[in-house]
């Protein structure tokens, strides 16, 4: 079946390191999302790709960096410079397109905890 | 700018009990809307989404949800929850244009549901 795996699930960080999402996609979606969530915040964008080599800062992306060499992964660190990184990150998918009727399919997630 | 407010934090209905979660939206255009629902530690899965057409859509789970232009509204309800049911919902808005295809996400409300 076609999905999302975002790895790994649990991730503890010491302060000062940089750590690294994991997400691929087999889904043949062209878009991408990283989003961040925090009780009682929903969801807050941190950074998008809508074609391979391309990619857009969200509203909180100050911290974090990604790349896309390649349409199936969309990997997230992030660095020493995010100031409060524990929280839940989700990556997403989608066909694309710029009109807003991008149905969204999201991974399971993984929860990042600064120790 | 859009933006999506779900006005409640936490509901708790009996099982068996009807359901109305709310959402109201901000765009000045046609909008793009859809329900999620997020069970403790996941992703979140698609419930349903308004494009365009009937106002009133059919999704997942037994759920439904009616489009208000004008009360810029977009509430979500089932007849008869059920405990599985209980999971946490966003409300979400696709904003085209410069936005180039986001969701915009309400900050969810939590279901709680009594035996």
């Amino acid at each position: 079946d076609g999905g999302i795996t975002q790895s790994p699930k649990y991730l503890f960080r010491k302060e000062g390191q940089n750590v690294t999402l994991s997400c691929e996609q087999n889904l043949n979606h062209d878009a991408m999302y990283w989003y961040r969530q925090d009780p009682g915040q929903g969801l807050r964008l941190i950074y998008y790709s809508q074609i391979v080599n391309d990619f857009q800062k969200g509203d909180i992306a100050e911290g974090y960096s990604v790349s896309r060499e390649k349409k199936e992964s969309f990997p997230l660190t992030v660095t020493s410079a995010q100031k409060n990184p524990t929280a839940f990150y989700l990556c997403a998918s989608s066909r694309g397109g710029a009109s807003g009727a991008n149905v969204l399919t999201f991974g399971a997630g993984s929860r990042l905890t600064v120790l | 700018a859009q933006s999506v407010t779900q006005p409640d934090i936490h509901i708790t209905v009996s099982e068996g009990a009807s359901l109305e979660l709310r959402c109201n939206y901000s765009y000045g255009a046609t909008p793009y809307l859809f329900w999620y629902v997020q069970s403790p530690g996941q992703g979140l899965q698609l419930l349903l989404k308004y494009f365009s057409g009937d106002t009133l859509v059919q999704g997942i789970k037994g759920f439904e949800a009616e489009f208000k232009r004008s009360q810029s509204s977009f509430n979500l309800r089932k007849p008869s929850v059920h405990w599985s049911d209980a999971a946490e919902y966003f409300c979400a808005v696709g904003a085209g244009g410069g936005s180039q295809g986001n969701l915009i996400f309400g900050k969810g409300t939590k279901l709680s549901v009594k035996p």
